[in-house]
């Protein structure tokens, strides 16, 4: 199955700043690649599919890039909703896999 | 507003079997694809089992092929996780998610709140 490894681990942003995370795919994954957002406690919520595309009402400041290997989520000014887990998800290859996922902490 | 709402998780001992609901409204459910996602304590999302609108189309992990059966009644706009021969590695939040499209390899666009399993003597 496709490995997706995500990095950091952990990131420590001030609010107001620039966060950006990566996820990497073991094999060739084209540009089907979805970023969630999970808070504690709560289930994930779909930021990002099909790498760059946002989903149903996702602020702005959250962009997504990249394709094949290599993919990016930014979010541009963090506000105090955004401290959370990201976790990166694959579905070109079956089975569909996700990443072990980035903690965006306050700095 | 789209809910999906799982219940049917518990307590139960190694080798046991539990029976997982998800009661959607709010959404097509007929012509929604359906899946199961756990999450481990402490550890990230692991994609469990996809059904498609008419249940003719069914896939599962490796991990859990030939313990769980997944299922669906979409008069009763309701999603079903069977589950046998657990184990603590099956110990987890299960929660059920949408496809948006009825491809069989997808992302998940709504979710439910999940219900804890825990598989302990």
């Amino acid at each position: 199955e496709v490995v997706m490894t995500q990095s950091p681990a952990t990131l420590s942003v001030s609010p107001g700043e620039r966060a950006t995370f990566s996820c990497r795919a073991s094999q060739n994954v084209g540009g089907s690649l979805a970023w969630y957002q999970q808070r504690p406690g709560q289930a994930p919520r779909l930021l990002i599919y099909l790498a760059s595309t946002r989903g149903t009402g996702i602020p702005a400041r959250f962009s997504g890039s990249g394709s094949v290997t290599e993919f990016t989520l930014t979010i541009s000014s963090l506000q105090s909703d955004d401290f959370a887990l990201y976790y990166c998800q694959q579905y070109h290859h079956w089975p569909p896999t996700f990443g072990r996922g980035t903690k965006v902490e306050i700095k | 507003e789209v809910q999906l709402v799982e219940s049917g998780g518990g307590l139960v001992q190694p080798g046991g079997s539990l029976r997982l609901s998800c009661a959607a409204s709010g959404l097509t459910f007929n012509t929604s694809s359906m899946n199961w996602v756990r999450q481990a304590p402490g550890k990230g999302l692991e994609w469990v089992s996809y059904i498609s609108p008419s249940s003719r189309t069914i896939y599962y992990a490796d991990s859990v092929k030939g313990r769980f059966t997944i299922s669906r009644d979409n008069a009763k706009h309701s999603l079903y996780l069977q589950m046998n021969s657990l184990g603590a590695e099956d110990t987890a939040v299960y929660f059920c998610a949408r496809s948006p499209t009825t491809y069989y390899l997808d992302f998940f666009d709504m979710w439910g709140q999940g219900t804890m399993v825990t598989v302990s003597s």
